[in-house]
């Protein structure tokens, strides 16, 4: 069990690229969160997706998308990235049924120059 | 705004000692709570989860919760200079229905001195 994977670990861009970032859990878990981490803010959400085939938007939203590509994968997009959005980007996941108890990836380092 | 608030230290303390990291919440409503450790450069581990009011106790952890004053906190007996790293607490957003969503304080870093 790999639990919850991400790729790529570190990621450099300069203003206005574009990437996806991905994410894949072998847990069978139904929920999938996209979070940042910014120093002294801890982590705010992006966009989760409760179950497979259905997505929403967390507390930080824009500047970003979001693929729940089957109920494993759920990938992050950035379509034209800002230097405001260099920081730590987690996903996690969580077992339908479960009180709220999430699971996280090892993360991605983003740098927007 | 619900909020989680945290105090984001350095706790310092020696090694051996009882650390007590602090949590407030601010929406009544809440049931979950969850203490996340977080060493430097890695992901969140979840180290604890707590739903009813009392104490809950997991080797040299125990989580309390006091739901009237809308408080959670985490003991560490025998502090180790390997418990050094940032403490995340966590709340469920009450109102979200099934969506299992969170929200996180800002942490509280730990020392530990040997």
């Amino acid at each position: 069990n790999a639990g919850v994977t991400q790729t790529p670990k570190f990621q450099v861009l300069k203003t206005g690229q574009s990437m996806t970032l991905q994410c894949a859990q072998d847990m069978n878990h139904n929920s999938m969160y996209w979070y940042r981490q910014d120093p002294g803010m801890g982590l705010r959400l992006i966009y989760y997706s409760a179950s497979e085939g259905t997505t929403d938007k967390g507390e930080v939203p824009n500047g970003y998308n979001v693929s729940r590509l089957n109920k494993r994968e759920f990938s992050l997009r950035l379509e034209s990235a800002a230097p405001s959005q260099t920081s730590v980007y987690f996903c996690a996941s969580r077992v339908a049924g479960s009180p709220n108890e999430q699971f996280f990836g090892p993360g991605t380092r983003l740098t927007v120059l | 705004q619900k909020e989680v608030e945290q105090n984001s230290g350095p706790l310092s303390v020696p090694e051996g000692a009882i650390a007590s990291l602090n949590c407030t919440y601010s929406d009544r409503v809440s049931q979950s709570f969850f203490w996340y450790r977080q060493y430097s450069g890695k992901s969140p581990e979840l180290i604890m989860s707590i739903y009813s009011n009392g104490d809950k106790e997991d080797g040299r952890f125990t989580a309390q919760l006091n739901k009237a004053s809308q408080y959670v906190s985490l003991l560490i007996r025998d502090s180790q200079p390997s418990d050094s790293a940032t403490y995340l607490c966590a709340v469920n957003e009450a109102g979200s229905g099934n969506t299992g969503k969170l929200i996180f304080g800002q942490g509280t870093t730990l020392q530990v001195k040997p």
